[in-house]
């Protein structure tokens, strides 16, 4: 069964703290993505990663940066947690190659983040 | 912008009635169509997705879409639906060339008995 695993459900920061959302996923997928999910808006994309320490920016990349040293790992950091970054962050994965063509993206439960 | 529209926000039906969510974007090429659904307390998952070929795409649980060229729309439909049918429903486009995909900002659908 495909698996994509965030560590944190549920996070409390406060405004300037550093933030680090961890994703893992048991798939062999190639591409991660960081997505943010808020009310009325939608998913967005922050960023992604086709290869290890490979990425690119999403559309909202302002912010945060990614970390991805092992294939199944990417992980999304808040340098200086800020109060509009709080939100849903949900990680994604995918194959690439043939599947690529698919972009069927599989999703983790999520990570609700609040920075007070 | 390239974008993509859910123009329908928030939806309220009866069980049973027939449901029709919207979907446009504007994306000029070739691409992938995906319709997503998140049921409450769970993660986002696949209700169908087209690639090329009919046009009509069939589905889980009974759910189908449209894919109109023309109109750059892809409308997601189910005949009858139950209160097991409320979720926040997503559209998202991929197109050629492009890894990622954009999704619409999404549509509460909330099923009465």
């Amino acid at each position: 069964d495909v698996k994509v695993t965030q560590s944190s459900r549920y996070l409390v920061k406060r405004t300037g703290e550093k933030v680090f959302l961890e994703c893992v996923q048991d798939m062999d997928h190639e591409n991660m993505f960081w997505y943010r999910q808020d009310p009325g808006l939608g998913l967005r994309l922050i960023y992604f990663s086709y290869d290890v320490k490979m990425k690119e920016k999403g559309d909202i990349p302002e912010g945060y940066s990614v970390s991805r040293e092992k294939k199944e790992r990417f992980s999304l950091i808040l340098e200086s947690a800020s109060t509009n970054q709080t939100s849903m962050y949900l990680c994604a994965s995918t194959l690439s190659g043939a599947q690529v063509n698919t972009g069927e993206l599989f999703f983790g439960e999520g990570s609700r983040l609040t920075v007070l | 912008a390239q974008s993509v529209s859910q123009h329908n926000h928030h939806v309220i039906l009866s069980e049973a009635a027939s449901l029709e969510l919207g979907c446009n974007y504007s994306y000029g090429g070739t691409v992938n169509l995906f319709w997503y659904v998140q049921y409450p307390g769970q993660h986002l998952q696949l209700l169908l997705k087209y690639f090329s070929g009919d046009p009509l795409v069939k589905g889980i649980k009974g759910f189908e879409a449209e894919f109109i060229k023309s109109k750059f729309s892809f409308n997601l439909r189910k005949p009858s639906v139950q209160w097991s049918d409320t979720a926040e429903y997503f559209c998202a486009v991929k197109p050629t060339g492009r890894r990622a995909l954009t999704f619409g900002s999404g549509t509460r659908l909330q099923v009465q008995p």
